[in-house]
């Protein structure tokens, strides 16, 4: 597997602000993968990012709103921006593992906006 | 494009018991992936099996099985002596077998063991 630290664990923020998550990964990988979980729901790609190339969006995230950086292979940020209340969810990422055809996730993010 | 339908939002079990949870998928891909993860309260998402489409044999880890039947596109997982740690969230996911492609979830089932 692959050990995956996200940070900040949580955060509580004002409407209009922005915040930034971080995907630290202690292996290289090709794909790294940005979900949204909204409360009581299943998870939904936001993104997939790889290294050196602008991240592919999915239909209904834009890159003004969830812009994503991705500088090297072992680490990603998502920032969240102008936000309001519906953004409040946990952020998910996750990578493939090299050779074993399977995704591991980070802790996650709990964002709640007031 | 793929789906993956989990038609049981919420189960429960009693302690030492056996539960089967379901989950139905629709792809015309030939070789993929499925997983089951679990979701426990601290919302990590805890790979708990994973099936290669191209193998017949069922995937077993544990107390954890599946019964995976290609032509239904069934992907059933049954959890063997049920502990109080395996109240979660379930989420049964597709992945294409190019590799480097994001998961489809289902929607969950929230399992509950009870003492």
């Amino acid at each position: 597997s692959a050990v995956i630290s996200q940070k900040p664990s949580r955060d509580i923020c004002q409407r209009g602000t922005s915040l930034t998550i971080q995907c630290q990964v202690d292996s290289q990988v090709t794909m790294m993968f940005w979900y949204r979980q909204q409360p009581g729901q299943s998870l939904t790609l936001i993104a997939t990012a790889n290294q050196g190339s602008e991240a592919t969006y999915e239909s209904g995230f834009v890159i003004d709103k969830f812009p994503i950086s991705r500088p090297n292979l072992t680490f990603s940020t998502l920032t969240v921006s102008n936000m309001s209340p519906e953004d409040s969810s946990i952020y998910l990422c996750s990578v493939e593992v090299r050779l074993t055809d399977t995704q591991y996730f980070g802790p996650g993010t709990r964002l709640t906006v007031l | 494009a793929q789906t993956v339908t989990q038609s049981q939002p919420e189960m429960s079990v009693q302690e030492a018991e056996t539960v089967t949870l379901s989950c139905t998928y629709d792809t015309s891909e030939n070789n993929y992936y499925l997983f089951w993860y679990k979701q426990p309260p601290s919302r990590q998402m805890i790979l708990v099996i994973r099936q290669e489409a191209y193998k017949q044999q069922n995937a077993t880890e544990n107390r954890f099985s599946v019964n995976f039947q290609k032509a239904a596109k069934s992907f059933s997982l049954k959890i063997s002596d049920s502990q109080l740690g395996d109240t979660a969230m379930y989420f049964c996911a597709f992945m294409k077998h190019e590799g480097n492609t994001p998961l489809v979830f289902g929607k969950g089932t929230r399992l509950s063991v009870i003492a």
